[in-house]
């Protein structure tokens, strides 16, 4: 079953503005990761959290993790019509033979 | 990062017939998987291809429909069988280059359209 889940699953912003993307899991993590998708291409690493860290910030974005509330939220800042793509959270599960769990994703519109 | 790269991007295939997907990557990795993602989902894992042995499939997914070879470190096939319709997905491979952390990256991604 998907372990994590993306809210909202839509959103739609004018350029420049900023975009907010939440993620909520379910059980223990090792880390957490965000992917981009392109009109159904390949995935794009973004950016990996670890579970002791709470805040990383990679060019425009920022990825903030709270494992209390067992959540995290990507923030792209400025942004621009080619930030427009499907964002996936995936979560890597504490213990032997883990593997990455996808969100269902949140599609990403960025109006000129 | 690694290259990754897949053949082919994109076929129509008719029901009842098989396509093999090839996944080459211009690095040596431990670790290869492959995920299918159905229209407008997300993604879900289909196996984790071992160099020198099976596959190991998840929960759903069987070696007869699904089968994989992993012949090297650097190459993987997935084929799927005897198709219909409901295999119409994007078949993505991925690799892991950390392992400890299990990042993934992934190649561009095979559609599949069964007719």
């Amino acid at each position: 079953s998907q372990q994590g889940e993306e809210d909202p699953q839509a959103l739609s912003i004018q350029e420049g503005e900023n975009a907010t993307m939440n993620c909520s899991y379910k059980t223990s993590i090792n880390n957490l990761q965000w992917y981009r998708q392109n009109s159904g291409r390949g995935l794009v690493h973004l950016i990996l959290i670890r579970s002791n860290e709470r805040e990383k910030h990679s060019g425009r974005l920022r990825v903030t993790l709270d494992t209390s509330k067992k959540s995290s939220s990507l923030l792209i800042t400025a942004s621009r019509a080619a930030d427009t793509a499907s964002y996936f959270c995936a979560t890597d599960a504490s213990g032997a033979n883990s593997k990455l769990t996808f969100g269902k994703g949140i599609t990403l519109s960025v109006r000129p | 990062s690694a290259v990754i790269s897949q053949k082919p991007s994109r076929d129509i295939c008719q029901r009842g017939t098989s396509l093999t997907i090839q996944c080459q990557v211009d690095s040596q990795v431990t670790m290869m998987f492959w995920y299918r993602q159905q229209p407008g989902q997300s993604l879900t894992l289909i196996a984790t291809a071992n160099q020198g042995s099976e596959a190991t499939y998840e929960s759903g997914f069987v070696i007869d429909k699904f089968p994989i070879s992993r012949p090297n470190l650097t190459f993987s096939t997935l084929t799927v069988s005897n198709m219909s319709p409901e295999d119409s997905s994007i078949y993505l491979c991925s690799v892991g280059l950390r392992v400890r952390y299990n990042e993934q990256f992934f190649g561009p991604g095979t559609r599949l359209t069964v007719l």
